[in-house]
C-alpha cells in the first residue's frame, strides 16, 4: 500500500484565520515532504522531515508552521496567510533521506484558497 | 545545483500515436530520476524511476524512459497512447548524495493531451 492521505480536500480561509492541513501516512516511511503547487507549476518543496526532525525549511515564511508529531503524522499550520497562498499543498513521504534513490510518494493534496 | 528541463510545454497527440516527452537535467554527477503522472484532478502518481543499471527503464501503464548518460536526458516514451493518458507530466531528478536529505528537483512539467 503507497497510500499518503491528506485532510481536508479543500479548504477556505480568511487572512486573519488560523487553520491546520493534515497528512498521514502508515507504510513505515520515516521521511515526509510539504509541497506547494500552484496551478500549471511543478511542486515546490517546503519543508522536509527526517525521523521526526525538521531536516529541510526552504527559507519559508513563519506564517507556515510544520510539525511532526510522530512518524506517521504530518501537520502544517497556517495563520495570517495572503491570497498568493492559495495553492494545492502536497504531502509526500518516502522510507528514508539517507540515499538519493529514496522515492516519494505523493497524497492528493489540500486545495487551499486565501481570500 | 541540479535542474530539470522538460521542453515540450503542451502537446496534443492522437489516440493511438506514438508519444515521446523530452527531459534534460544539469547535474555532473550521479543522478536518480523519475517520471511522475498528475491525471486532471488526482494526485502525482510514480510511472517509473530509474537508479542504475539498464538504462531502458519500464513503468506504469505501457510507458517506458531511456537515460541516455552522454546526453544528460530522460526522455518518456508510449508506442501507442490513449485518451486516459491526458494527464501532466513531470520528469525529477535527486542528485542527493548518500547521507543527505531526499531533494527532488522537478521540472516545469508537460500537459498532455489525447484527442480521439
Amino acid at each position: 500500500d503507497t497510500e499518503v492521505t491528506q485532510t481536508p480536500k479543500h479548504l477556505v480561509m480568511g487572512m486573519t484565520n488560523k487553520k491546520s492541513l493534515k497528512c498521514e501516512q502508515h507504510m513505515g516511511h520515516r521521511a515526509m515532504y510539504w509541497y506547494k503547487q500552484k496551478a500549471k507549476k511543478p511542486p515546490e518543496l517546503m519543508f522536509v522531515y527526517s525521523y521526526e526532525k525538521l531536516s529541510i525549511n526552504e527559507s519559508v515564511p513563519s506564517r507556515f508552521s510544520p510539525e511532526c508529531p510522530n512518524s506517521s503524522l504530518l501537520n502544517l499550520h497556517l495563520h495570517a496567510l495572503q491570497p498568493e497562498d492559495s495553492a494545492l499543498y502536497l504531502c509526500a513521504s518516502s522510507l528514508t533521506t539517507g540515499t538519493s534513490t529514496d522515492t516519494q510518494y505523493f497524497g492528493p493534496g489540500t486545495r487551499l484558497t486565501v481570500l | 545545483a541540479q535542474s530539470v528541463s522538460q521542453h515540450n510545454h503542451h502537446v496534443i497527440l492522437s489516440e493511438a500515436a506514438s508519444l515521446e516527452l523530452g527531459c534534460n537535467y544539469s547535474y555532473g554527477g550521479t543522478v536518480n530520476l523519475f517520471w511522475y503522472v498528475q491525471y486532471p484532478g488526482q494526485h502525482l502518481q510514480l510511472l517509473l524511476k530509474y537508479f542504475s543499471g539498464d538504462p531502458l527503464v519500464k513503468g506504469i501503464k505501457g510507458f517506458e524512459a531511456e537515460f541516455i548518460k552522454s546526453k544528460f536526458s530522460f526522455n518518456l516514451r508510449k508506442p501507442s497512447v490513449q485518451w486516459s493518458d491526458t494527464a501532466e507530466y513531470f520528469c525529477a531528478v535527486n542528485a542527493g548524495r548518500t547521507g543527505t536529505a531526499s531533494k527532488l528537483t522537478f521540472g516545469t512539467g508537460t500537459r498532455l493531451q489525447v484527442t480521439l
